[in-house]
């Protein structure tokens, strides 16, 4: 059980560059989102998937796309790249909760990020 | 919609002593659950502590302890005895309980220094 995994972990791109950001999770959630990390802002979410085969605009989707590509697949599409997505990115999902460890209202998990930096 | 304020950007406390992170949110719901998560230098995303709202009791962690204040929205994760690996980034952050969606929504952080 990997939990929730990312690649790439680092990344560098020019201006203009497009680029993937995959997101996986073993753990067969509903749920997936992506989230940026800026200095002073705290984590913002950017897309979210509520359930295979459904997205949705977060706080800050300009200049994204994604795919839910299936249940354990989340992907974050830069177009072109732009200097001011220059971040930390995380994926995340969502286990419901039913009781159990988690009890009423589940858990969130997080990936270990990507820090894109855009040139 | 929903917002959660930190108001303390950074904080330093002496070890061994407790440190008292605010934060307060905005939120028109009634069931709804209230999370601090510390972010170490590692980046990793590790859940402190988790408050839902229809519970009165306080939560509590070992150290960790919240004083939850209903009325006035306000969540408060008071550390005592702070230890040299408490120092992080603390954000604190809200999921509603009635969306569907279950995204959750931070706050811009507060940087807690440890002095030795």
């Amino acid at each position: 059980n990997a939990g929730v995994t990312q690649t790439p972990k680092f990344q560098v791109l020019k201006t203009g560059q497009s680029m993937t950001l995959q997101c996986a999770q073993d753990m067969n959630h509903n749920s997936m989102y992506w989230y940026r990390q800026d200095p002073g802002m705290g984590l913002r979410l950017i897309y979210y998937s509520a359930s295979e085969g459904t997205t949705d605009k977060g706080e800050v989707p300009n200049g994204y796309n994604v795919s839910r590509l299936n249940k354990r697949e989340f992907s974050l599409r830069l177009e072109s790249a732009a200097p001011s997505q220059t971040s930390v990115y995380f994926c995340a999902s969502h286990k419901s909760g039913t009781g159990g460890t988690f009890g009423r209202g589940g858990r969130n998990f997080f990936g270990p990020g990507t820090r894109l930096t855009v040139l | 919609a929903q917002t959660v304020t930190q108001s303390q950007p950074e904080m330093s406390v002496q070890e061994a002593e407790t440190v008292t992170l605010s934060c307060t949110y905005d939120t028109s719901e009634s069931d709804y659950y209230l999370f601090w998560y510390k972010q170490p230098p590692s980046r990793q995303m590790i859940l402190v502590i988790r408050q839902e709202a229809y519970k009165q009791q306080n939560a509590t962690e070992n150290r960790f302890s919240v004083n939850f204040q209903k009325a006035a929205k306000s969540f408060s994760l008071k550390i005592s005895d702070s230890q040299l690996g408490d120092a992080a980034m603390y954000f604190c952050a809200y999921r509603s309980g009635t969306n569907r969606d279950d995204k959750i929504i931070f706050g811009k952080g507060t940087r807690l220094h440890i002095l030795p």
